[in-house]
């Protein structure tokens, strides 16, 4: 079984600060990872997603990711936010192959973002 | 119309009442799902459909009954239900590929 644990469940920054939401999973098996974003009263929206390849995800929003086998780790991060990144981001994981339940999506319990003027 | 769809988005209901949520996904996908996101919560995984067939429930209650007609459209059918089952429904739907998983913007249940 996989499992993603967000370390922060509140983040307040000031604007035009940096910002970086922490992520850490576990699983035995390669994975695929996901940041999504809630804004109030609205579902998910993917920002980006590490499949393969080069470690440094960009999204969108001029969000970026980065994957650590190592640590296990997929943090987000942006060198500048604005008000309007205030929302809640949601970490997630899958195993990278398909079948049957290992196609769902595992989710962290949520990073509720705040940027302050 | 594009992307996945919910109706209502709003919905108020008492514990008696009878009502159904809708999902429609316009991405061709053949995966569609159920989630539950309750305050202070993590996120709900509940139904799962491929190719309209129920692959997953979650222990997920009775008084919940999902319905999947074709691979566009999901429903769930609400009745009886507690005041604890307020919370927004989310539906999503996934395609063949990286299992990236497609949300609507949900559906506001509160039940008095």
């Amino acid at each position: 079984a996989q499992s993603v644990t967000q370390l922060d469940s509140q983040v307040p920054v000031f604007e035009e600060a940096p910002v970086e939401l922490r992520c850490n999973y576990s699983s035995s098996v390669s994975v695929y990872l996901f940041w999504y974003v809630q804004y109030p009263n609205q579902g998910l929206q993917l920002l980006l997603k590490y499949l393969s390849g080069s470690t440094l995800v960009k999204g969108i929003n001029g969000f970026e990711a980065e994957f650590n086998k190592s640590q296990t780790s997929f943090h987000l991060r942006k060198p500048s936010v604005h008000i309007s990144d205030t929302a809640e981001y949601f970490c997630a994981v899958s195993h990278s192959f398909s079948s049957g339940s290992a196609r769902q999506l595992t989710f962290g319990s949520g990073t509720q973002l705040t940027v302050l003027p | 119309e594009t992307g996945v769809t919910q109706t209502p988005r709003h919905l108020v209901m008492g514990m008696t009442n009878k009502k159904s949520l809708k999902c429609e996904q316009h991405l061709g996908h053949n995966a569609m799902y159920w989630y539950k996101q309750s305050a202070k919560k993590p996120l709900e995984l509940m139904f799962v459909y491929n190719f309209k067939e129920q692959t997953e429930n979650n222990s997920v209650p009775s008084r919940f009954s999902p319905e999947c007609p074709n691979s566009s459209h999901l429903f769930l059918h609400l009745h009886t239900l507690q005041p604890e089952d307020s919370a927004l429904y989310l539906c999503a739907s996934r395609g063949s590929s990286y299992n990236e998983q497609f949300f609507g913007p949900g559906t506001r249940l509160t039940v008095l």
